[in-house]
């Protein structure tokens, strides 16, 4: 099983529309989350950290369920330019070792 | 700087030969990552330093495979005789800490294609 789980997609969604994508993670010790997003195979942008209250930016809203271990990532009134990859990405660190875990990414492609 | 400056952006190799890409930190971040992006859109975690030392190395394929950070200099990954499966977006990130909730600032990577 893959440390961090994210449905690969593609998710085709018209204009307006809202989506949802959940991420799922295998470690426990885990303790940061955040949700990257990728365009056309250039660099990774952080689009939101994922904090256990949930939090909210403008259209996206990410929460964290730490009892199922597990992120989610919601989209409303998509946008065209909304169309990426989007990545979940999980932080466990030891004191001693640290590492971001990726998820396999979900692609979103927002059509007219 | 303010930026990961990665570097070169793209490195052609026929299999056999060395590559060695570079990547320079933002200033003041103590921590770098690497990170090999296959075809597939996986993010395979390779290494990271806390400055000059290897912080985790539990993805790095011993055999061709050995990445640095020197003080004053980029820090560079070598592959030794490069293999068509080498063939990958490599990318270097960097971050302040490693304490929670911590960005990481990725740079534009370098794609290396092995003929």
């Amino acid at each position: 099983r893959k440390e961090v789980e994210q449905d690969p997609g593609p998710f085709n969604v018209p204009e307006g529309a809202t989506v949802a994508f959940n991420c799922t993670y295998s470690n426990s010790a885990s303790q940061s989350f955040f949700w990257y997003r990728q365009d056309c195979r250039k660099e990774p942008k952080l689009l939101m950290s994922v904090y256990s209250s949930g939090n909210e930016d403008g259209r996206f809203t990410a929460q964290l369920n730490r009892a199922s271990q597990y992120i989610s990532l919601l989209i409303r009134d998509s946008k065209l330019s909304d169309s990426a990859t989007y990545l979940c990405v999980v932080i466990i660190y030891t004191g001693t070792a640290s590492k971001l875990t990726f998820g396999t990414g979900t692609r979103l492609q927002v059509t007219l | 700087g303010e930026e990961v400056a990665q570097t070169p952006k793209h490195l052609v190799r026929g299999e056999g030969q060395k590559a060695k890409l570079y990547c320079a930190p933002i200033k003041g971040h103590s921590y770098v990552f690497w990170y090999q992006q296959v075809l597939k859109n996986e993010f395979k975690f390779l290494i990271s330093f806390q400055n000059e030392n290897v912080f985790d190395e539990t993805g790095m394929p011993k055999e061709r495979f050995s990445a640095k950070c020197l003080p004053n200099s980029p820090c560079s990954l070598e592959i030794q005789a490069t293999k068509l499966e080498d063939s990958a977006v490599y990318f270097c990130a960097s971050s302040q800490h490693v304490r929670e909730n911590t960005e990481a600032f990725f740079g534009q990577g370098t794609r290396l294609t092995v003929v």
